[in-house]
């Protein structure tokens, strides 16, 4: 099955850093990438739709100069929250969907998940 | 706007028995895609089942099945034999078109799998 990796698993940070995660397509290409933003026992809020070679598309009151998303190649997505605080703190989780192959299905493969804890 | 509304927040069953988790949703579209999602306390989302709305007959995968009613903009999920493996939160999704591919999301159930 198609795997997709995100990396860090979690990561904990001081107030006013920036942190990046990355979002790997392992065994497919993925010309499309999305985030997704999940609070504690809530459901997961599409954040962005990464698309490589253009520019992410975000959803409405996502702000796109905090949540910095870049798609520099069919199998890689990062995530950069800039000047973080603690109410950025969450579970950001990426998916993909393969270039060929699956398309057809509307089937999104999933990544492990990031917590971020924001001090 | 699609929404998804998912009325239990947790359940419990006992293993080797039935559960079925409700689901519905809001479209004012006619062609769209519909699934159930699985999230272990591992974290990654695992598809469980997916139908398609154009189609009449109910999707199967196995041990889990799907009761959709389309007029009454119904998804539910019956989880036959549970397994202690089966505990998770599980979500409904809505996706609009393949082209959008963009899923809209419940607020899940807990599934509790007893032994």
């Amino acid at each position: 099955g198609a795997v997709v990796s995100q990396h860090p698993s979690r990561v904990i940070c001081k107030s006013g850093t920036s942190v990046k995660i990355e979002c790997r397509s392992l065994d497919f290409q993925a010309t499309t990438m999305f985030w997704y933003r999940q609070f504690p026992k809530q459901s997961l809020m599409l954040m962005a739709t990464s698309n490589e070679g253009s520019k992410a598309t975000y959803e409405q009151g996502v702000e796109k100069d905090k949540f910095l998303i870049n798609h520099a190649s069919l199998t890689l997505s990062t995530l950069t929250v800039t000047s973080a605080h603690p109410e950025d703190s969450s579970f950001y989780i990426c998916s993909a969907r393969r270039t060929s192959g699956g398309a057809g299905t509307g089937e999104l493969f999933f990544g492990e998940g990031s917590r971020l804890t924001v001090l | 706007a699609q929404t998804v509304t998912q009325s239990q927040p947790e359940m419990s069953v006992q293993e080797a028995e039935t559960v079925t988790l409700s689901c519905t949703y809001d479209t004012s579209e006619n062609n769209y895609y519909l699934f159930w999602y699985k999230q272990p306390p591992s974290r990654q989302m695992i598809l469980v089942i997916r139908q398609e709305a154009y189609k009449q007959q109910n999707a199967t995968e196995n041990r889990f099945s799907v009761n959709f009613q389309k007029a009454a903009k119904s998804f539910s999920l019956k989880i036959s034999d549970s397994q202690l493996g089966d505990t998770a939160m599980y979500f409904c999704a809505f996706m609009k078109s393949l082209r959008s591919e963009k899923l809209v999301f419940g607020k899940g159930t807990k599934l509790t799998v007893n032994p």
